[in-house]
């Protein structure tokens, strides 16, 4: 069974600084997929970034890049200039490329954004 | 025109008692998700329904039944409500490859 594991539970950065959140993840699959969710205090999950494990290269989407090692099997998230409204818990998940599609949560990092 | 809908979004209700959580999505989505998020934020899988069909129940104990009248619906009953089940539950959909969409959550309290 895959598992997902973010070894931080809390992080700090401040405003307008860049912070990476980790996440490594276990499987035999060659082929899946892996995301990063967003949960304000609102609750809402939000899909922050998603990428494929076939493709080499890493995904971006504005401020928030990713750094992919297949090998390594680690999946980092980078946020550039932090705003306040980056705070929230991000969850890593991995999503198997065929298949039942359930997703596989970390155990999530929760971000606070310093003024 | 919210994407997946949920309702209601907080329930309050006193242990031993049956309660329902509905789910609709608008996005022609074909799968459909029931996951539960603990105190510790920790989310997991309880149930998935692929157009109507059940595809993945979870080690979930028997009180929780889920039903897909369609494939756009996907509700959730409890039967005898337990303190342990408190918890917010979140109703998703995929279509094949692309990540979900989810709803904003149902905080379920048992008294």
């Amino acid at each position: 069974a895959q598992t997902v594991t973010q070894s931080q539970p809390e992080m700090s950065v401040q405003e307008a600084e860049t912070v990476t959140l980790s996440c490594t993840y276990d499987t035999s699959e060659s082929d899946y997929y892996l995301f990063w969710y967003k949960q304000p205090p609102s609750r809402q999950m939000i899909l922050v970034i998603r990428q494929e494990a076939y493709k080499q290269q890493n995904a971006t989407e504005n401020r928030f890049s990713v750094n992919f090692q297949k090998a390594a099997k680690s999946f980092s998230l980078k946020i550039s200039d932090s705003q306040l409204g980056d705070a929230a818990m991000y969850f890593c998940a991995y999503r198997s490329f065929g298949g039942a599609q359930k997703l596989v949560f970390g155990q999530g990092t929760r971000l606070t954004i310093n003024p | 025109d919210t994407a997946v809908s949920q309702t209601p979004k907080y329930l309050v209700t006193q242990m031993g008692n049956d309660k329902s959580i509905k789910c609709e999505q608008n996005l022609g989505h074909d799968t459909m998700y029931w996951y539960k998020q603990d105190s510790k934020k920790f989310l997991k899988i309880m149930f998935s329904y692929n157009n109507k069909e059940l595809i993945i129940n979870e080690t979930v104990p028997n009180r929780f039944s889920p039903k897909s009248p369609d494939k756009a619906h996907l509700n959730l009953h409890i039967n005898s409500l337990e303190l342990g089940d408190s918890a917010v539950y979140f109703c998703a959909s995929s279509l094949q490859s692309y990540g979900y969409t989810f709803g904003s959550g149902t905080r379920l309290t048992v008294v």
